[in-house]
């Protein structure tokens, strides 16, 4: 079965580059979420669309942005990268909004290290 | 906003059960989900629970008591590979899950 794709799977940068993530949901599914997790931490929500429309916004940083396009893909953009940006960005859809139940799969991870 | 409280780390012997505990504090209650992690890897998931009661998916159980705030996780016959992070994450209305900062269990031996 097709599962959640995100490339690339690992990016290094400097600080004050830019990064762009990039996600790729199930077929069908409507609702892209973007966590981030830092070492031994627990995922922390970012932010999350659903069709095409941010649903919700977490601790995302003004820093990033992201979006979701007409083919539910959806892309995080980083901006003026700290090195306290290094973590993993998981990626995860669902098909469905909040109000139903909807088991989130998650994406393999992009893992970024700002250098 | 939520409280999630899990266990920081436990160890069990292969072929044991184990149960994993996590308590919570929130408003709107909408359902608990439980997701194993391995290091460096996506959190895949175990089960979810919305109703009281035990949920039981092979050698996985979990179990929710919305009026104690009070969700385990059961694994049996536990196996090397059982070894992994197990994050209780929290839906609250309609908001995104909130996640803890999850058990890691060790299998031993």
């Amino acid at each position: 079965a097709a599962g959640v794709i995100q490339s690339p799977r690992h990016l290094i940068k400097e600080k004050r580059e830019t990064a762009t993530l990039k996600c790729y949901p199930i077929p069908r599914h409507d609702t892209v979420y973007w966590y981030q997790q830092g070492p031994g931490q627990d995922p922390q929500f970012l932010i999350s669309f659903y069709e095409k429309m941010q649903s919700d916004k977490g601790s995302i940083p003004d820093r990033f942005s992201a979006q979701q396009f007409s083919d539910y893909h959806s892309e995080l953009n980083m901006s003026s990268l700290e090195l306290g940006d290094s973590a993993l960005y998981f990626c995860a859809s669902s098909l469905g909004s909040f109000s139903s139940y909807n088991e989130q799969f998650f994406g393999p991870g992009t893992r970024l290290t700002v250098l | 906003g939520q409280n999630i409280d899990q266990p920081t780390e436990m160890t069990a012997t292969e072929g044991a059960i184990v149960q994993i505990n996590c308590t919570y504090q929130t408003s709107g209650f909408n359902g608990l989900f439980w997701y194993q992690q391995h290091a460096g890897e996506a959190p895949t998931f175990l089960s979810y629970n919305v109703l009281d009661g035990l949920e039981e998916k092979g050698r996985f159980s979990s179990f929710l008591s919305r009026s104690k705030g009070y969700s385990y996780l059961l694994l049996k016959e536990l196996q090397m590979k059982d070894s992994a992070s197990y994050l209780c994450a929290v839906r609250s209305g309609n908001t995104p899950l909130v996640f803890g900062k999850g058990t890691r269990l060790s299998v031993i031996a």
